[in-house]
């Protein structure tokens, strides 16, 4: 039963500090997508890549956020330094893209963080 | 921009009983894809349906249909005979395909919150 892993998932961490998350998509998947959800903003869009190459980061505060995809079964998410109202459950989904998109992403069980 | 709207904040059914779930979409594009996902307490989302914009015909899956209005901009989604293990948050979210055929993102509402009572 092929499924999206995400680890941690649960961090809690103190302003300031380095917060890593990451992501292992369903192997074979070449799209790559991390959502942010919290109850003010809802699910919104961070950033997401194909084939390892990121497509759209607008979603995403390039002060402190960065993502990348060192391999294709590995994605990550960084933030540097956290800050409390980067508390939310940030979710990584994966899919397939063949030409024309008719790709279903396929989420991970997310990983809540709480940045105190 | 495309907007997903879900107009119903919470909804209560009753077990084995029927229930629709309502949402409404705005978008200039014709091909588009619509979906619905489930959250249950566990934040998982899970895929439950999807909708090809360009199919006329209704998508269903098992229990759950949907009924699809392209013209309206409407993807309501029925549960018939509810279960207790129904009750979650239902985002409805759209795709739409940008012209150079490259994935692009979900677009979600703001959920729908299900209760199943027994």
């Amino acid at each position: 039963d092929a499924r999206v892993t995400q680890t941690p998932r649960h961090k809690v961490t103190e302003m300031g500090q380095e917060v890593t998350m990451r992501c292992q998509p369903i192997l074979g998947h070449n799209t790559v997508f991390w959502y942010r959800q919290t109850m003010m903003q809802g699910l919104e869009l961070l950033a997401y890549f194909r084939n390892r190459a990121p497509l759209d980061d607008s979603g995403m505060p390039k002060d402190r956020f960065s993502a990348e995809m060192p391999d294709a079964t590995l994605a990550t998410l960084k933030i540097q330094p956290s800050e409390p109202r980067d508390s939310a459950v940030y979710f990584c989904a994966s899919g397939l893209v063949r030409g024309v998109p008719t790709d279903t992403q396929y989420f991970g069980p997310g990983t809540r963080l709480t940045v105190l | 921009a495309q907007t997903v709207t879900q107009s119903q904040p919470e909804m209560s059914v009753q077990e084995a009983e029927t229930v629709t779930l309502s949402c409404t979409y705005d978008t200039s594009e014709s091909d588009y894809y619509l979906f619905w996902y489930k959250q249950p307490p566990s934040r998982q989302m899970i895929l439950v349906i999807r909708q090809e914009a360009y199919k006329q015909q209704n998508a269903t899956e098992n229990r759950f249909s949907v009924n699809f209005q392209k013209a309206a901009k409407s993807f309501s989604l029925k549960i018939s005979d509810s279960q207790l293990g129904d009750a979650a948050m239902y985002f409805c979210a759209y795709r739409g395909q940008s012209p150079t055929g490259t994935a692009s993102k979900l677009t979600f509402g703001t959920g729908t919150r299900l209760q199943v009572m027994l």
